[in-house]
Protein backbone atom coordinates (compact mmCIF):
# COMPACT_ATOMS: atom_id res chain seq x y z
CA UNK A 1 0.00 0.00 0.00
CA UNK A 2 2.98 2.19 -0.61
CA UNK A 3 3.59 5.22 1.53
CA UNK A 4 -0.25 6.20 2.10
CA UNK A 5 -1.74 5.24 5.63
CA UNK A 6 -5.75 5.22 6.51
CA UNK A 7 -6.78 5.08 9.71
CA UNK A 8 -8.45 3.43 11.13
CA UNK A 9 -9.30 0.29 9.36
CA UNK A 10 -12.74 -0.55 10.67
CA UNK A 11 -14.89 2.33 12.17
CA UNK A 12 -18.19 1.85 13.68
CA UNK A 13 -20.43 5.02 14.35
CA UNK A 14 -24.12 5.60 15.20
CA UNK A 15 -26.88 6.95 12.51
CA UNK A 16 -26.57 11.15 12.96
CA UNK A 17 -23.18 10.89 13.96
CA UNK A 18 -20.52 13.00 11.91
CA UNK A 19 -17.18 10.62 11.44
CA UNK A 20 -13.55 11.60 10.14
CA UNK A 21 -11.41 9.34 8.41
CA UNK A 22 -7.76 10.00 8.38
CA UNK A 23 -5.09 10.02 4.99
CA UNK A 24 -1.39 10.34 4.76
CA UNK A 25 1.08 10.21 2.25
CA UNK A 26 4.64 10.64 2.81
CA UNK A 27 5.40 10.35 -1.43
CA UNK A 28 5.24 13.87 -1.76
CA UNK A 29 2.44 13.87 -4.20
CA UNK A 30 0.62 16.77 -5.13
CA UNK A 31 -3.03 15.55 -6.07
CA UNK A 32 -4.94 13.42 -3.45
CA UNK A 33 -8.27 11.30 -3.82
CA UNK A 34 -10.99 10.01 -2.30
CA UNK A 35 -13.04 6.85 -3.36
CA UNK A 36 -16.06 4.75 -2.32
CA UNK A 37 -16.33 1.39 -2.92
CA UNK A 38 -19.21 -0.79 -2.78
CA UNK A 39 -19.92 -3.96 -3.99
CA UNK A 40 -20.32 -4.75 -7.69
CA UNK A 41 -20.41 -0.57 -8.87
CA UNK A 42 -16.02 -0.49 -8.47
CA UNK A 43 -14.82 3.15 -7.44
CA UNK A 44 -16.20 6.27 -7.18
CA UNK A 45 -14.73 9.65 -6.90
CA UNK A 46 -16.42 11.59 -3.76
CA UNK A 47 -13.58 14.33 -4.19
CA UNK A 48 -10.27 15.06 -5.25
CA UNK A 49 -7.37 17.62 -4.45
CA UNK A 50 -4.62 18.96 -6.95
CA UNK A 51 -2.83 20.89 -4.60
CA UNK A 52 -3.12 22.82 -1.16
CA UNK A 53 -5.72 24.64 -0.01
CA UNK A 54 -7.85 23.44 -3.27
CA UNK A 55 -10.45 20.85 -3.70
CA UNK A 56 -12.96 19.50 -6.15
CA UNK A 57 -16.30 17.36 -5.78
CA UNK A 58 -16.40 14.09 -7.84
CA UNK A 59 -19.14 12.15 -8.21
CA UNK A 60 -20.83 11.52 -5.30
CA UNK A 61 -19.86 14.48 -2.93
CA UNK A 62 -23.07 15.38 -1.11
CA UNK A 63 -22.96 13.88 2.54
CA UNK A 64 -19.44 14.52 2.58
CA UNK A 65 -16.55 17.05 2.97
CA UNK A 66 -12.99 17.64 3.02
CA UNK A 67 -9.97 19.94 3.53
CA UNK A 68 -6.39 19.82 2.55
CA UNK A 69 -4.62 22.31 4.61
CA UNK A 70 -1.62 20.09 4.26
CA UNK A 71 0.15 18.19 1.09
CA UNK A 72 0.58 15.10 2.63
CA UNK A 73 -3.39 15.22 4.69
CA UNK A 74 -6.48 15.06 3.25
CA UNK A 75 -8.98 13.83 5.79
CA UNK A 76 -12.60 12.92 4.79
CA UNK A 77 -15.66 13.60 6.91
CA UNK A 78 -18.65 11.50 6.41
CA UNK A 79 -21.55 14.17 7.67
CA UNK A 80 -25.04 13.15 8.43
CA UNK A 81 -26.27 14.44 5.36
CA UNK A 82 -25.07 11.11 3.84
CA UNK A 83 -27.83 8.53 3.19
CA UNK A 84 -26.02 5.34 2.73
CA UNK A 85 -22.68 5.97 4.68
CA UNK A 86 -21.57 2.10 5.37
CA UNK A 87 -19.05 1.48 2.68
CA UNK A 88 -15.02 0.96 1.92
CA UNK A 89 -13.32 3.92 1.71
CA UNK A 90 -10.21 4.30 -0.44
CA UNK A 91 -7.28 7.23 -0.60
CA UNK A 92 -5.33 7.64 -3.18
CA UNK A 93 -2.70 10.26 -4.18
CA UNK A 94 -0.49 10.81 -7.13
CA UNK A 95 2.27 13.00 -8.89
CA UNK A 96 1.14 16.16 -10.35
CA UNK A 97 -2.50 15.97 -11.03
CA UNK A 98 -2.35 18.14 -14.14
CA UNK A 99 -3.82 16.86 -17.22
CA UNK A 100 -3.39 14.62 -19.32
CA UNK A 101 -0.45 13.14 -16.84
CA UNK A 102 0.62 9.29 -16.77
CA UNK A 103 1.19 8.95 -13.44
CA UNK A 104 -0.38 5.48 -11.97
CA UNK A 105 -2.15 6.40 -8.25
CA UNK A 106 -0.97 4.76 -5.27
CA UNK A 107 -3.78 3.50 -2.99
CA UNK A 108 -4.05 2.99 1.06
CA UNK A 109 -5.35 0.09 2.65
CA UNK A 110 -8.54 1.59 3.12
CA UNK A 111 -11.17 2.22 6.34
CA UNK A 112 -14.21 0.02 6.44
CA UNK A 113 -16.85 2.25 7.85
CA UNK A 114 -20.31 0.92 9.20
CA UNK A 115 -23.40 3.08 10.37
CA UNK A 116 -26.23 1.62 11.92
CA UNK B 1 -17.04 11.71 -21.59
CA UNK B 2 -15.14 8.80 -20.95
CA UNK B 3 -15.45 5.05 -19.86
CA UNK B 4 -14.20 1.78 -19.75
CA UNK B 5 -16.06 -1.24 -19.79
CA UNK B 6 -14.81 -4.37 -17.80
CA UNK B 7 -18.04 -6.96 -20.01
CA UNK B 8 -16.62 -10.17 -17.09
CA UNK B 9 -17.64 -9.58 -13.76
CA UNK B 10 -16.05 -12.65 -12.65
CA UNK B 11 -13.62 -15.16 -14.63
CA UNK B 12 -12.64 -18.60 -13.58
CA UNK B 13 -8.89 -20.37 -14.66
CA UNK B 14 -7.29 -23.71 -13.75
CA UNK B 15 -4.00 -22.92 -11.99
CA UNK B 16 -1.13 -23.01 -15.05
CA UNK B 17 -3.42 -22.15 -17.43
CA UNK B 18 -3.43 -18.75 -19.15
CA UNK B 19 -5.47 -16.08 -18.26
CA UNK B 20 -7.14 -12.80 -19.85
CA UNK B 21 -9.08 -9.91 -18.29
CA UNK B 22 -10.59 -8.20 -20.44
CA UNK B 23 -11.16 -4.28 -20.99
CA UNK B 24 -12.31 -1.72 -23.50
CA UNK B 25 -12.82 1.86 -23.00
CA UNK B 26 -13.69 4.80 -24.82
CA UNK B 27 -12.11 8.48 -24.71
CA UNK B 28 -11.25 11.19 -26.87
CA UNK B 29 -8.05 10.82 -28.27
CA UNK B 30 -4.65 8.81 -27.07
CA UNK B 31 -5.58 7.36 -23.54
CA UNK B 32 -3.56 6.68 -20.73
CA UNK B 33 -4.84 3.56 -20.03
CA UNK B 34 -3.91 1.23 -16.31
CA UNK B 35 -4.30 -1.82 -14.72
CA UNK B 36 -4.62 -2.54 -10.22
CA UNK B 37 -5.16 -5.43 -8.79
CA UNK B 38 -7.42 -5.61 -5.11
CA UNK B 39 -7.19 -8.25 -2.94
CA UNK B 40 -9.92 -8.61 0.09
CA UNK B 41 -10.14 -5.38 2.27
CA UNK B 42 -7.00 -4.28 1.19
CA UNK B 43 -6.07 -0.67 -1.14
CA UNK B 44 -5.66 -1.15 -4.97
CA UNK B 45 -2.32 -1.62 -6.10
CA UNK B 46 -0.79 -0.75 -9.46
CA UNK B 47 0.34 -3.19 -12.37
CA UNK B 48 1.33 -1.82 -15.35
CA UNK B 49 0.08 0.74 -17.72
CA UNK B 50 0.50 2.01 -20.96
CA UNK B 51 1.85 5.30 -22.32
CA UNK B 52 3.15 5.07 -25.78
CA UNK B 53 4.89 2.30 -27.99
CA UNK B 54 4.75 -0.88 -27.79
CA UNK B 55 1.38 -2.60 -27.60
CA UNK B 56 2.34 -5.29 -25.13
CA UNK B 57 3.19 -3.71 -21.85
CA UNK B 58 4.74 -5.84 -19.15
CA UNK B 59 3.86 -5.51 -15.01
CA UNK B 60 4.29 -6.73 -12.11
CA UNK B 61 4.00 -10.25 -10.68
CA UNK B 62 3.97 -12.21 -14.72
CA UNK B 63 1.03 -10.18 -15.99
CA UNK B 64 1.37 -8.13 -19.33
CA UNK B 65 -1.78 -6.05 -21.16
CA UNK B 66 -2.03 -5.94 -24.65
CA UNK B 67 -3.18 -2.17 -26.00
CA UNK B 68 -5.18 -2.73 -29.23
CA UNK B 69 -6.23 0.86 -30.65
CA UNK B 70 -8.33 -0.41 -33.52
CA UNK B 71 -10.26 -1.85 -31.11
CA UNK B 72 -10.22 0.04 -27.96
CA UNK B 73 -9.48 -2.84 -25.86
CA UNK B 74 -6.49 -3.44 -23.18
CA UNK B 75 -6.60 -6.81 -21.65
CA UNK B 76 -4.91 -8.43 -19.44
CA UNK B 77 -2.73 -11.36 -19.77
CA UNK B 78 -0.79 -13.97 -18.00
CA UNK B 79 0.48 -16.67 -19.44
CA UNK B 80 0.80 -18.85 -16.37
CA UNK B 81 -2.33 -18.41 -13.37
CA UNK B 82 -1.25 -19.20 -9.99
CA UNK B 83 -3.44 -19.67 -7.21
CA UNK B 84 -2.55 -16.50 -5.34
CA UNK B 85 -3.59 -14.53 -8.31
CA UNK B 86 -7.35 -14.70 -7.09
CA UNK B 87 -8.18 -11.21 -7.08
CA UNK B 88 -10.74 -7.94 -8.20
CA UNK B 89 -8.99 -6.45 -10.96
CA UNK B 90 -9.43 -2.76 -12.32
CA UNK B 91 -9.03 -1.25 -15.33
CA UNK B 92 -8.44 2.12 -15.65
CA UNK B 93 -8.24 5.01 -18.41
CA UNK B 94 -6.90 8.61 -18.12
CA UNK B 95 -7.31 10.93 -21.69
CA UNK B 96 -4.24 12.20 -23.35
CA UNK B 97 -5.04 15.79 -24.38
CA UNK B 98 -5.63 18.70 -22.56
CA UNK B 99 -9.07 20.23 -21.44
CA UNK B 100 -10.12 16.89 -20.29
CA UNK B 101 -10.58 15.49 -17.17
CA UNK B 102 -7.43 14.12 -15.87
CA UNK B 103 -9.25 12.21 -13.27
CA UNK B 104 -8.86 8.85 -14.01
CA UNK B 105 -12.25 6.64 -14.93
CA UNK B 106 -12.46 2.96 -13.67
CA UNK B 107 -14.08 -0.45 -14.72
CA UNK B 108 -16.43 -1.81 -12.54
CA UNK B 109 -13.60 -5.10 -11.87
CA UNK B 110 -13.89 -8.10 -12.89
CA UNK B 111 -13.18 -10.82 -10.12
CA UNK B 112 -10.53 -13.43 -11.01
CA UNK B 113 -10.60 -16.82 -9.63
CA UNK B 114 -7.90 -19.72 -9.88
CA UNK B 115 -8.99 -22.83 -9.01
CA UNK B 116 -5.55 -25.18 -7.95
Amino acid sequence: DGGITQSPKYLFRKEGQNVTLSCEQNLNHDAMYWYRQDPGQGLRLIYYSQIVNDFQKGDIAEGYSVSREKKESFPLTVTSAQKNPTAFYLCASSMAGHQGTSYEQYFGPGTRLTVT
Amino acid sequence: AQSVAQPEDQVNVAEGNPLTVKCTYSVSGNPYLFWYVQYPNRGLQFLLKYITGDNLVKGSYGFEAEFNKSQTSFHLKKPSALVSDSALYFCAVRPRLKGGSYIPTFGRGTSLIVHP
